[in-house]
């Protein structure tokens, strides 16, 4: 099983700032891997799918970077609703599916 | 547009069953595969199944192997998780996602969630 390991747990950052997530994976997953937003009382909502493809809909602000074990989200500039708790997740070497265990980007 | 409404949550009884429901709407449900994943209380998201678009292959995580099973009917748009021999550590907000690809055999990526529904473990 892929284990992802997210970093870092939080990250506390102003309106405007520039947030930059990690995700490391124990083996390599190529470009296998998406990036989830996900906000209390709501579903997930895929932001990031094959490392650096931008879902529908998905803001330019948000980018995905990185292949084999190391990836990158970035958000270039936040906006309030950028708030949330971020997971990636691989689809290389599944069944199962795995995620990371999550950043939460907090208001400063 | 897509939409996936969860039910059938609630409270339960440890080695209780449970049958979940999901509800698709807003595309061509017989299409895509469909997925469960849930989140227990403070921690993060865990995929527990797949079911292909056609029901013909379902995969599970470990953790629920041999308890719960994935179904649908294709006919009436609607998924199901059905939950046996329930655990406390089963107590979790529980999510029905479609998979990303149509008519597919790889796919892996979850592109719509419904809300989520509620099941608590307890005696």
């Amino acid at each position: 099983e892929v284990v992802l390991t997210q970093s870092p747990a939080t990250l506390s950052l102003s309106p405007g700032e520039r947030a930059t997530l990690s995700c490391r994976a124990s083996q390599s997953v190529g470009r296998y891997l998406a990036w989830y937003q996900h906000k209390p009382g709501q579903g997930p909502r895929l932001l990031i799918y094959d490392a650096s493809n931008r879902a529908t809909g998905v803001p330019a602000r948000f980018s995905g970077s990185g292949s084999g074990t190391d990836f990158t989200l970035t958000i270039s500039s936040l906006e309030p609703e950028d708030f949330a708790i971020y997971y990636c997740q691989q689809r290389s070497n599944w069944p199962p599916l795995t995620f990371g265990g999550g950043t939460k980007v907090d208001i400063k | 547009q897509v939409r996936l409404v969860e039910s059938g949550g609630g409270v339960v009884q440890p080695g209780k069953s449970l049958r979940l429901s999901c509800a698709a709407s807003g595309f061509t449900f017989r299409h895509n595969a469909i997925h469960w994943v849930r989140q227990a209380p403070g921690k993060g998201l865990e995929w527990l199944a797949i079911i292909w678009y056609d029901g013909s292959e379902k995969y599970y995580a470990d953790s629920v192997k041999g308890r719960f099973t994935i179904s649908r009917d294709n006919s009436n748009n609607v998924a199901f998780l059905q939950m046996n021999s329930l655990t406390v550590e089963d107590t979790a907000v529980y999510y029905c996602a479609r998979d990303y690809l149509t008519t597919a055999t790889t796919g892996g990526y979850l592109d719509y969630w419904g809300q989520g529904t509620l099941v608590i473990v307890s005696s």
